[in-house]
């Protein structure tokens, strides 16, 4: 049965820094992978999606990267600002399609 | 704006009502999906529809009644709930289920509680 844990499960950290945030799952056998964003009294926002084949996708000041032999993702945010502050949330879809879902990381990012 | 839509936002009931959450997609997608949020719990898929047909039923218990008369509306009716039925209720939408590079959009939740 396929398992994502994020580590850590909250993190608050001074505006401008560089953060990693960190995705396991324990069956390797996925089809993609992606990191969301969800916002207090909002829905999920998909941030980055990676394909089983990729190492890493990008988008503005975000990197997600993708080991899928050791069962690892991390999603890199660059100069943090106050307004990333949300909960980050990974998901794997496995090989019965389903998205499975970690707990999140809240993150605060203070002035 | 995420182009799913849910109503109502907040709902507090208790065991003995019924009552129904709406979803609303204006995507033009095909598949619709209700996932269960509980506090310090992953999210948890419950019930899909592709086309307007249930294609997954996530073990969930019979007092969730899912229904979807046309592709763009998702109903998720409630009755004798219990205390710990209280969470964040999603909905969301993708072109197809079961497309393995698609995206799911989400609604905003229905924030429910269970008295």
């Amino acid at each position: 049965k396929q398992e994502v844990t994020q580590i850590p499960a909250a993190l608050s950290v001074p505006e401008g820094e560089n953060l990693v945030l960190n995705c396991s799952f324990t069956d390797s056998a996925i089809y993609n992978l992606q990191w969301f964003r969800q916002d207090p009294g909002k829905g999920l926002t998909s941030l980055l999606l990676i394909q089983s084949s990729q190492r890493e996708q990008t988008s503005g000041r975000l990197n997600a990267s993708l080991d899928k032999s050791s069962g690892r993702s991390t999603l890199y945010i660059a100069a943090s600002q106050p307004g990333d502050s949300a909960t980050y949330l990974c998901a794997v879809r496995s090989n019965t399609d389903k998205l499975i879902f970690g707990t999140g990381t809240r993150l605060q990012v203070f002035p | 704006e995420t182009g799913v839509t849910q109503t109502p936002r907040h709902l507090v009931m208790g065991m003995t009502n019924k009552k129904s959450l709406k979803c609303e997609q204006h995507l033009g997608h095909n598949a619709m999906y209700w996932y269960k949020q509980s506090a310090k719990k992953p999210l948890e898929l419950m019930f899909v529809y592709s086309l307007e047909e249930r294609v997954e039923n996530n073990s969930v218990p019979s007092r969730f009644s899912p229904e979807c008369p046309n592709s763009s509306h998702l109903f998720l009716h409630l009755h004798t709930l219990q205390p710990e039925d209280s969470a964040l209720y999603l909905c969301a939408s993708s072109q197809d289920a079961g497309w393995r590079a698609d995206t799911q959009y989400f609604g905003p939740g229905t924030r429910l509680t269970v008295l």
